[in-house]
């Protein structure tokens, strides 16, 4: 089974800019590893902020976008707000309908 | 609305079973591909399963494959997972999601302990 890399943490000033990347030991992360991106407070229930590499669910705010970035899947947001602070995961499928989530970023606005 | 609501977790000893279910409304469940997707306790997210609408095509896990077995009944709009030889490892929220995962439930919590 593939692993899924993501950097464990990262920091961002309030209005700065930051990009999470994602990783796959199979080699380059492409679109058609349909990357997924969620967003997870404590004690909620993960949402979705970007499918298939790029587009936005309706509820995304517009500072966060995703994309491909060299080998990797990334999510990028700008201009980051206090209640932007919470674990990112990653998703890729493998083979079409198998799915490999990456370990989490922890993401603190400071 | 869509509410997904999953249930029939609980506490069970390792090597017992249990059979989650995931319940839909305000969701056409039976059209749409399906997953579960499970996170232990202060650990990250893990992929469990995917059946497909007609359940023609099933994935597992490499960590389930063997034990667990995902299905479903389209005329009561609703999902399972059938979980055997569990292990202490398998303690975690379990929710199920859409193919396209922009639906989640709150999750049904599974201890497996002795």
């Amino acid at each position: 089974q593939a692993v899924v890399t993501q950097e464990p943490s990262l920091t961002v000033s309030p209005g700065g800019t930051v990009t999470l990347t994602c990783g796959s030991s199979t080699g380059a992360v492409t679109n058609g590893h349909y990357p997924y991106w969620f967003q997870q407070k404590p004690g909620q229930v993960p949402r979705t902020l970007i499918y298939d590499t790029s587009n936005k669910q309706s509820w995304t705010p517009a500072r966060f976008s995703g994309s491909l970035l060299g080998d990797k899947a990334a999510l990028t947001l700008s201009g980051a707000q206090p209640e932007d602070e919470a674990e990112y995961y990653c998703l890729l499928s493998y083979s079409g309908a198998r799915w490999v989530f990456g370990g989490g970023t922890k993401l603190t606005v400071l | 609305e869509v509410q997904l609501v999953e249930s029939g977790g609980g506490l069970v000893k390792p090597g017992g079973s249990l059979r989650l279910s995931c319940a839909a409304s305000g969701f056409t469940l039976s059209i749409y591909n399906m997953n579960w997707v499970r996170q232990a306790p202060g650990k990250g997210l893990e992929w469990v399963s995917y059946i497909s609408s007609t359940s023609n095509y099933i994935h597992y896990a490499d960590s389930v494959k063997g034990r667990f077995t995902i299905s479903r009944d389209n005329a009561k709009n609703s999902l399972y997972l059938q979980m055997n030889s569990l292990r202490a490892e398998d303690t975690a929220v379990y929710y199920c999601a859409p193919r396209t995962f922009d639906y989640w439930g709150q999750g049904t919590l599974v201890t497996v302990s002795s």
